[in-house]
């Protein structure tokens, strides 16, 4: 079974632009969640989708968005980059999300914005 | 205001040891813990979930234990090998708003 995808990888931006980000799940799961990850903040959780629903969010501005799409499929989406918006973005899925049971996290995306 | 720390943030040891690592959290009111493992330029693997009424779970060479009283996990590694070696991160998922806090993580060399 394909695991989870993440594209692109890599991605340059300037400051004020917007970007979007696709994650692929494991075929079966629906529910994605978003991470950032950046040297001096760690790890940090962004949303979970589930069903196409949001279902939980984290503490980040509303410059940072998501949706889901029928096929499980998640996009994330930042406006109007910032230098701090350089980070690893990760996602993860799972069957039934919540973090209550085993995620599965793609490669990563990651992000530099000069 | 859950927070988690993992000491030591780095650990160097030599093949063949066993090793305990260190994870602790400010707020037991957790629904599990968990364990993973990140090795340089990929995502994050998933070692081992205890649920918060558990006191430990083993696969392999690996073991987790939860000590919630005293907000504490420790992941042991024993007979280490080079493959062990990357940062390992705790993460403590609330029973309230289900959201994982993680540790800054701990990154361990093996030396052969």
């Amino acid at each position: 079974k394909a695991g989870v995808t993440q594209t692109p990888r890599y991605l340059i931006k300037t400051r004020g632009q917007q970007v979007t980000l696709s994650c692929s799940p494991i075929s079966g799961h629906r529910s994605v969640s978003w991470y950032q990850q950046t040297p001096g903040q760690g790890l940090q959780f962004l949303f979970e989708y589930f069903s196409e629903t949001q279902r939980n969010k984290g503490n980040f501005p509303g410059r940072f968005s998501g949706r889901q799409f029928s096929n499980s499929r998640s996009e994330m989406n930042v406006s109007t980059l910032e230098l701090g918006d350089s980070a690893l973005y990760l996602c993860a899925s799972s069957w039934e999300g919540g973090g209550q049971e085993t995620q599965y996290f793609g490669p990563g995306t990651r992000l530099l914005v000069l | 205001k859950q927070e988690v720390t993992q000491i030591p943030a780095a650990l160097s040891v030599p093949e063949g040891e066993n090793l305990v690592l260190n994870c602790s959290f400010t707020d037991s009111a957790i629904y599990n813990l968990q364990w993973f493992r990140q090795d340089p330029g990929k995502g994050l693997t998933s070692l081992l979930l205890i649920q918060s009424s558990q006191r430990e779970q083993t696969s392999g060479r690996l073991n987790a234990s939860l000590d919630k009283s005293s907000g504490r996990s420790t992941l042991y590694i024993a007979a280490s090998q080079p493959g062990d070696s990357a940062t390992y991160l705790c993460a403590a998922l609330g029973d309230s708003n289900y959201q994982l806090i993680w540790g800054a993580g701990t990154k361990l060399i093996i030396k052969p």
